[in-house]
């Protein structure tokens, strides 16, 4: 069984600071992890994701997010926060045998103060 | 179309009414999902179908859940008899693979569903 843990479930950065925000897994498999964004009202949109190659993950946005086997984490970084930025955060994992088996985090939702 | 659509946006019903909500995919994309996210939780898998075929629908929580996909384009997931706790915002999302675990899934704005 997969799952992901999202520590924190709400994160507050100042515009223009360091945003992190943590994600940690557990797979019997080598995983494929996603991070997804939501704004209010709207679904789920692709930040970044990875699937085996490369550990450091950039997407869109600025975010990028790198794969620690030996910590099992998958933490989602930017460098400087923009307020654009506030919204919730899901990290999922998946199967790389089944793409019916996607399992998200419970989110961490982000706050930007001007 | 330009991206995955749902409706109704919003649905109230009261309990013990059937409702019907409506998921139309990108076009051309083979699979299709259908997830439940309470209230600050994360999306929860309800269900999946590969074209007209539903191959998993593990995650219905009840014989009161069903969902088809008839022409393998449109679905509709039904909830019959609903209850309280089957408030939640519905989410449906399409991914152009059969197979591949990788495969970007993308997601419609979602059904918001109060039972009363």
């Amino acid at each position: 069984a997969q799952s992901v843990t999202q520590l924190g479930s709400h994160v507050s950065v100042s515009e223009g600071a360091l945003v992190l925000l943590r994600c940690n897994y557990s797979s019997s498999v080598p995983p494929y992890l996603f991070w997804y964004v939501q704004y209010p009202n709207q679904g789920l949109q692709l930040l970044l994701k990875y699937t085996s190659a490369a550990t450091l993950v950039k997407g869109i946005n600025g975010f990028e997010a790198e794969f620690k086997k030996s910590e099992t984490s998958f933490h989602l970084t930017k460098p400087s926060a923009h307020m654009s930025d506030a919204a919730e955060y899901f990290c999922a994992v998946n199967s790389p045998f089944r793409n019916n088996d996607m399992r998200f985090g419970a989110g961490t939702r982000l706050t930007v103060k001007p | 179309g330009a991206g995955v659509s749902q409706s109704p946006r919003y649905k109230v019903a009261k309990r013990g009414q059937d409702v019907a909500l409506r998921c139309d995919p990108i076009s051309g994309h083979v699979s299709l999902f259908w997830y439940q996210q309470a209230l600050g939780q994360g999306p929860e898998f309800l269900t999946y179908f590969q074209n007209e075929a539903q191959l998993d629908k593990s995650g219905l929580p009840s014989d009161r859940f069903f969902a088809e996909r008839p022409e393998g384009s449109v679905s509709t997931l039904k909830i019959q008899r609903t209850q309280q706790e089957d408030s939640a915002v519905y989410l449906c999302a399409s991914s152009f693979e059969t197979s591949g675990s990788t495969d970007t899934q993308y997601f419609g704005p979602g059904t918001r569903l109060t039972v009363l």
